[in-house]
């Protein structure tokens, strides 16, 4: 099993310019979820999917979008990037929402918005 | 806004010691997990404790939980090299459907 896979690894936008991000999973998982890690600070949820069709939004969720139309993957998209959005973004994913839910993360992404 | 806040920011030991890592937290939750997550890494759950447990051991590691005061404590004993790593608690509220809340971590060096 691959796990949880992220798509690109690196990626430098202007800004103003747009991307999708890429996260796959082969493990069944109900849940994904998206988080942006900067330095000095823990993961902030952006916005989150509890199965195939369905997201919400999380903490920060301003300046993305998602889309979850295949079980097993989750775009996130950014449609006009700005240098706030440079940032490590993390895909992960879990079984379901029950109260033992380990997630399951991917490698991350790192993106720079000059 | 970010549930847990670890401390120390940073801890640095030498290997063979134990290393101890704290988390506290606001809000009632349903159970509390740590996660490590090494230089340009994603994250890797390490150990979960439900709100009715107040210890949990897995291997070299310890956790307990005071949910009174509203923390949790992680240690690892005879700490090795290829234990540094940053440490993040995460806790999960009761009406959040699978949403973790992370602190801002401990960067645990250990040194050879």
């Amino acid at each position: 099993n691959a796990g949880v896979t992220q798509t690109p690894k690196f990626r430098v936008l202007k800004t103003g310019q747009s991307m999708t991000l890429l996260c796959a999973q082969d493990m069944n998982h109900e849940y994904m979820y998206w988080y942006r890690q900067d330095p000095g600070m823990g993961l902030r949820l952006i916005h989150y999917s509890v199965g195939e069709g369905t997201t919400a939004k999380g903490e920060v969720p301003d300046g993305y979008n998602v889309s979850r139309l295949k079980k097993q993957n989750f775009l996130l998209g950014l449609e006009s990037a700005a240098p706030s959005q440079t940032s490590v973004y993390f895909c992960a994913s879990s079984y379901s929402g029950g109260v033992v839910n380990e997630q399951f993360f991917g490698p991350g992404t790192r993106l720079t918005v000059l | 806004s970010q549930q847990g806040e670890e401390d120390p920011q940073a801890l640095s030991i030498q290997e063979g010691e134990n290393a101890t890592m704290n988390c506290s937290y606001k809000t009632s939750i349903n159970n509390l997990q740590w996660y490590r997550q090494n230089s340009g890494r994603g994250l890797v759950h390490l150990i979960l404790i439900r709100s009715n447990e107040r210890e949990k051991h897995s291997g070299r590691l310890r956790v307990t939980l005071d949910t009174s005061k509203k923390s949790s404590s992680l240690l690892i004993t005879a700490s090795r090299a290829a234990d540094t790593a940053s440490y993040f608690c995460a806790t999960r509220r009761g009406s959040t459907l699978g949403r973790l809340y992370f602190g801002r971590g401990t960067q645990l060096t250990v040194w050879p």
